[in-house]
């Protein structure tokens, strides 16, 4: 099975700040690739797909970017509302699917 | 607007079973994959089983693989997940969420709310 491993597993940060998490395949997963966003008692929330498409409705201060086995989630200016805990997923392979462990975004 | 809501969740002993379920509306439900995700806790995400559109292909993670069984009703749009032989490490909030095209393999998006499922003696 393909390991996702994400990094840090918790930040922090203050509003305004520049923000990048890590996810590293085991293996190449080309760009099938997608990032969620989930906060306390919710559902995930998907932000970005196929590694750095833009998901309708989320706003464009996150950005997705890499392929193979390295990628970045990048928050460009963090706002109040962005402190969650945010997961990557890949999508590549047909029999099984594995999330990263998360990355909790504090205030700082 | 997509609304997926689970249903079925609850408090079991070990070793018992439950059947969880998840009502799908405002889409083709029937044009979809569809997975079970489940979250135990104060932990992460576990992708637990998907099933095809037509309810021909169904893969299970290692964990619950012979315990667990995925299946969907496409006239009353509607996915189930049958919990057998269940464990403490089977506690979590179960999520359904829909994939972006018929065989499951695309991005997983909505999901559902989710349904609580504690397994304690």
């Amino acid at each position: 099975d393909i390991q996702l491993t994400q990094s840090p597993s918790t930040l922090s940060a203050s509003v305004g700040d520049r923000v990048t998490i890590t996810c590293r395949a085991s293996q190449s997963i080309s760009s099938w690739l997608a990032w969620y966003q989930q906060k306390p008692g919710k559902a995930p929330n998907l932000l970005i797909y196929k590694a750095s498409s833009l998901q309708s409705g989320v706003p464009s201060r996150f950005s997705g970017s890499g392929s193979g086995t390295e990628f970045t989630l990048t928050i460009s200016s963090l706002q109040p509302d962005d402190f969650a805990t945010y997961f990557c997923r890949q999508y590549n392979s047909d029999s099984s699917w594995t999330f990263g462990q998360g990355t909790k975004v504090e205030i700082k | 607007q997509v609304q997926l809501v689970e249903s079925g969740g609850g408090v079991v002993q070990p070793g018992g079973s439950l059947r969880l379920s998840c009502v799908a509306s405002e889409f083709t439900f029937r044009h979809y994959g569809m997975h079970w995700v489940r979250q135990a806790p104060g932990r992460g995400l576990e992708w637990v089983a998907v099933i095809s559109d037509d309810g021909s292909h169904k893969y299970y993670a290692d964990s619950v693989k012979g315990r667990f069984t995925i299946s969907r009703d496409n006239s009353m749009d509607t996915l189930d997940l049958q919990m057998n032989s269940l464990r403490p490490e089977d506690t979590a909030m179960y999520y359904c969420a829909k994939t972006w095209d018929s065989s499951g393999f695309s991005v997983a998006d909505p999901w559902g709310q989710g349904t609580l499922v504690i397994v304690s003696s």
